[in-house]
C-alpha cells in the first residue's frame, strides 16, 4: 500500500542554520504531497502542498518540492529560527489529482529543536 | 474562538470501560474526520464524515463508533476500552475534500 518515509528525529539546529527533512513516498497513482506542522501542545497545520509532479509548495520560508522521479518531496528552509521548533509530517493523499485530502497517509514526523 | 476544539483534552480511564471524545468545529465545514496518533507518532485516520454521513471507515474496531448529531459535531464513542486504545486522537474538519484539514488539539486517552 501507499506510504510515506520520513527521516528519523530529534533534530537539533542553531537559530539561522539550513533545514533539510528528507521525505520519500511509495504510491500507485498520483499522489498530492503535504507537509504539516504540530507545535507543541496544538493539534496538525497544513504548512505547504504539491498536487503534482515538479509543483513547488512554500510557506513562512518553507519549500519543497514535488519530485516524481526521485518519489520525494523533501521541506527545506534557508534560515530557522527558534519558533519553527515543532513536528513535522509529511503526507499523502491516495485519491490522485485534485489534492483531495480524504485519505491522508502521514510519515512518522521529525521533530525540529531550534536553539538560539 | 477556537475552530476544532475536542475535550477532553486528557483522559484516563481503566481497562473495559466506556468513554466518549466530544468535537466541535465552528468553520461552516462539511467534512469531519478522527485519526488516531499512536505512540511511535503514526497518524491514521479512523473515520470521516460529510454531512453527518460517514464515507471513510478504516480498520478500526467496532468498538469505535462515532456519531454526528450535525454537521458541526463530529463525537467518537469507545466501549470496551483497551490498552492498546491508548493514544492521542484528533479531530479534523474541512470545507470539502479537496480543501485543507483543520486539527483539534487532540486528546490524550490513557488506558489503564
Amino acid at each position: 500500500g501507499d506510504s510515506v518515509t520520513q527521516m528519523e528525529g530529534p533534530v537539533t539546529l542553531s537559530e539561522e542554520a539550513f533545514l533539510t527533512i528528507n521525505c520519500t513516498y511509495t504510491a500507485t497513482g498520483y499522489p498530492s504531497l503535504f507537509w504539516y506542522v504540530q507545535y507543541p501542545g496544538e493539534g496538525l497545520q497544513l504548512l505547504l502542498k504539491a498536487t503534482k509532479a515538479d509543483d513547488k509548495g512554500s510557506n513562512k520560508g518553507f519549500e519543497a518540492t514535488y519530485r516524481k522521479e526521485t518519489t520525494s518531496f523533501h521541506l527545506e528552509k534557508g534560515s530557522v529560527q527558534v519558533s519553527d521548533s515543532a513536528v513535522y509530517f509529511c503526507a499523502l493523499s491516495d485519491r490522485g489529482y485534485g489534492g483531495s485530502q480524504g485519505n491522508l497517509i502521514f510519515g512518522k514526523g521529525t521533530k525540529l529543536s531550534v536553539k538560539p | 474562538d477556537t475552530a476544532v476544539s475536542q475535550t477532553p483534552k486528557y483522559l484516563v480511564t481503566q481497562m473495559g470501560n466506556d468513554k466518549s471524545i466530544k468535537c466541535e468545529q465552528n468553520l461552516g465545514h462539511d467534512t469531519m474526520y478522527w485519526y488516531k496518533q499512536d505512540s511511535k507518532k503514526f497518524l491514521k485516520i479512523m473515520f470521516s464524515y460529510n454531512n453527518k454521513e460517514l464515507i471513510i471507515n478504516e480498520t478500526v474496531p467496532n468498538r469505535f463508533s462515532p456519531k454526528s448529531p450535525d454537521k458541526a459535531h463530529l463525537n467518537l464513542h469507545i466501549n470496551s476500552l483497551e490498552l492498546g486504545d491508548s493514544a492521542v486522537y484528533f479531530c479534523a474538519s474541512s470545507q470539502d475534500r479537496n480543501s485543507p484539514l483543520h486539527f483539534g488539539n487532540g486528546t490524550r486517552l490513557t488506558v489503564t
